[in-house]
């Protein structure tokens, strides 16, 4: 069945960049569907970051537009996210998930990657 | 953007009770309404898709309905592993929206 695996550094220092990268197994990214990210702060709720489509095309959270950027790499079958400038208020769990476009609700996540932002 | 409104924000309910939530949007938009079950540390699972078309291997007594600006997920018999947090969700236009979540708790 697909699946749908998320990695990176759990600990990004104030300032810096997050990246991420979601890899999709059991399915071809390029064979359709959108992709997306969302976290969700701790205790907190869901909050949707962007959606990439298997052509590229991209949908940011207008709060998240101007650091934001998500890209998928068709050869690696898997996507990623980059959040820059972060602070202690992107300390969150990020889920990849497939969805978010289309008209298609998030019907497949990964298991979520803690990322903690330090001072 | 689409303001969705969940209600209660938490319930305490028994096993085999019947569960509704409700989810408000601040507008009207076709039935591109979701809604998902979180358990504590695991990431989010589809239940119901287009406001009442349950997601394969979803039990039966998981079922969603409205329309508009009003949508229900109802739980016809509260089972020991229904005990989680639901979250609504629109997926009609960007930036995509979720309900603040309801908490479902054991009494």
């Amino acid at each position: 069945q697909v699946q749908l695996q998320e990695s990176g550094p759990g600990l990004v220092k104030a300032s810096e960049t997050l990246s991420l990268s979601c890899s999709v197994s059991a399915h071809s990214i390029s064979s359709g569907y959108y992709w997306a990210w969302v976290r969700q702060s701790p205790g907190k709720g869901l909050e949707w970051i962007g959606s990439v489509s298997y052509g590229g095309a991209t949908f940011y959270n207008s709060s998240l537009t101007s650091r934001v950027t998500m890209s998928v790499d068709t050869s690696q079958n898997q996507f990623s996210l980059k959040l820059t400038s972060v602070t202690a208020a992107d300390t969150a769990i990020y889920y990849c998930a497939r969805g978010g476009g289309d008209y298609t609700a998030f019907n497949i996540w990964g298991q979520g990657t803690m990322v903690t932002v330090s001072s | 953007a689409v303001q969705m409104t969940q209600s209660p924000s938490s319930l305490s309910a028994s096993t085999g009770d019947r569960v509704t939530i409700t989810c408000r949007a601040n507008e009207t938009f076709n039935n591109y309404l979701a809604w998902y079950q979180q358990k504590p540390g695991k990431a989010p699972k589809l239940l119901i898709y287009a406001a009442s078309t349950l997601q394969s291997g979803v039990p039966s007594r998981f079922s969603g309905s409205g329309s508009g600006t009003d949508f229900t997920l109802t739980i016809s018999s509260l089972q020991s592993e229904d005990f989680a947090s639901y979250y609504c969700q629109q997926y009609y236009s960007y930036p995509l929206t979720f309900g603040g979540g309801t908490r479902v708790e054991i009494k």
